[in-house]
């Protein structure tokens, strides 16, 4: 099974910084790589697929990269309405999925 | 617009069945372009896929579960079901349903219901 390893578990930071997460698969996943947000009492919303896609709607201060096992999501400019958690998954092995343990993501 | 509704019961006695359906509206299930799963999460954990049904019926579940889960679908009422037997404690969790998109070779969840608590205890 492919295990996905996300890092930091939780972090800190203010509005206006810029984020990133970093998740890593346990073998190479090429670009099968999607980034999730949940907010509390909330389903997962989607953010990127494929590594790097932007999902329709979401905004374009999240952007993602990586390939192989090593992968990041990054918030160019943090916004009150993002701190949340965040979640990745691998999709190589679709249709079976895994995904990360999650990162937390507060309010300095 | 696409919507999934989680439904059944809110509590389950321990060694008995888990049951939920998703019914997807806005949408056909027999589209051949997607999946459709079940995702759990434990209160204050994190995501944990469960298991995915194409609308042909091919199934693939987790191998941690796989041994206590039976997904199934209907085309003619436009739902999935998920059934997990011999509940614990450790299978309290909300319950999510989602649909699994394809783009290319990329496989994402990008329809979700909104979740149904699911209590196991006697």
């Amino acid at each position: 099974d492919i295990q996905m390893t996300q890092s930091p578990s939780s972090l800190s930071a203010s509005v206006g910084d810029r984020v990133t997460i970093t998740c890593r698969a346990s073998q190479s996943i090429s670009s099968y790589l999607n980034w999730y947000q949940q907010k509390p009492g909330k389903a997962p919303k989607l953010l990127i697929y494929a590594a790097s896609s932007l999902q329709s709607g979401v905004p374009s201060r999240f952007s993602g990269s990586g390939s192989g096992t090593d992968f990041t999501l990054t918030i160019s400019s943090l916004q009150p309405e993002d701190f949340a958690t965040y979640y990745c998954q691998q999709s190589y092995s679709t249709p079976r999925f895994t995904f990360g343990q999650g990162t937390r993501l507060e309010i300095k | 617009q696409l919507q999934l509704q989680e439904s059944g019961p809110g509590l389950v006695k321990p060694s008995e069945t888990l049951s939920l359906t998703c019914t997807v509206s806005g949408g056909s299930i027999s589209s051949s372009s997607y999946y459709w799963g079940w995702i759990r999460q434990p209160p204050g954990k994190g995501l944990e896929w469960i298991g995915s049904i194409y609308y042909s019926g091919s199934t693939y579940y987790n191998p941690s579960l796989k041994s206590r889960v039976t997904i199934s679908v209907d085309t003619s009422k436009n739902q999935f079901s998920l059934k997990l037997s011999s509940v614990t404690a450790a299978d309290t969790a909300v319950y999510y349903c989602a649909r699994h998109a394809v783009s290319g070779y990329y496989y994402y969840m990008d329809v979700w219901g909104k979740g149904t608590t699911v209590t196991v205890s006697s």
